[in-house]
């Protein structure tokens, strides 16, 4: 079955930019759409944004100006670029991919990010 | 933008009990809506979608109900195993998706 595995630097300095990638095994990125969700320690989870395998992108509106989501489907591929990072976007950082009904079905471990000098 | 609301934000509770968790959305949201169930340490787990659908191969002590403004999650008969986070989120299409701040189920 799909599964999903994030990737990436666990550190990030304050003011730099937080770089992900979701692998996709198990199936193909086509036609689905795939998205980045975060949960900050202790709290809620936050909908970053999700992309479809042909490139098109939604973004949270309280994050819109700092994300880029993009899609490399030749590596069955997706990354996450936050820019400007502070102490706020420490975070436990998930891909996932909306099923049935914009239900999140399948999910990765989670990557942790910190952001500290 | 729709916000989502969940009540209790803790609920203490023993094996065997039943339990049912509140969602409530700002305004109608029809019945798109899922439930996941989540435990230290670990993503996320989808129990329910479309308000009352069970995901494939979760127990039938789960289940939901409602539609417009309001939801429940219940579990029949508390197992050892519920112990955790359980969330509600709201999406009616892919540009936006928004999640309910949590309920906590711990043992009393």
């Amino acid at each position: 079955q799909v599964q999903l595995q994030e990737s990436g630097p666990g550190l990030v300095q304050p003011s730099e930019t937080l770089s992900l990638t979701c692998t996709v095994s198990g199936g193909s990125i086509s036609k689905y759409y795939w998205t980045w969700i975060r949960q900050s320690p202790g709290k809620g989870l936050e909908w970053i944004g999700n992309i479809y395998y042909t490139g098109s992108t939604n973004y949270n509106p309280s994050l819109k100006s700092r994300v880029t989501i993009s899609v490399d489907a030749s590596k069955n591929q997706f990354s996450l670029r936050l820019i400007s990072v502070t102490a706020a976007d420490t975070a436990v950082y998930y891909c996932a991919r909306p099923g049935y009904f914009w239900a999140f079905d399948i999910w990765g471990q989670g990557t942790t990010v910190t952001v500290s000098s | 933008d729709i916000q989502m609301t969940q009540s209790p934000s803790t609920l203490s509770a023993s094996v065997g009990d039943r339990v049912t968790i509140t969602c409530r959305a700002s305004q109608s949201i029809n019945t798109w809506l899922a439930w996941y169930q989540q435990k230290p340490g670990k993503a996320p787990k989808l129990l329910i979608y479309k308000a009352s659908i069970l995901d494939s191969g979760v127990p039938s002590r789960f289940s939901g109900r409602g539609s417009g403004t309001q939801f429940t999650l219940t579990i029949s008969s508390l197992q050892p195993d519920d112990f955790a986070t359980y969330y509600c989120q709201h999406s009616d299409s892919y540009s936006y998706f928004t999640f309910g701040p949590g309920t906590k189920v711990d043992i009393k």
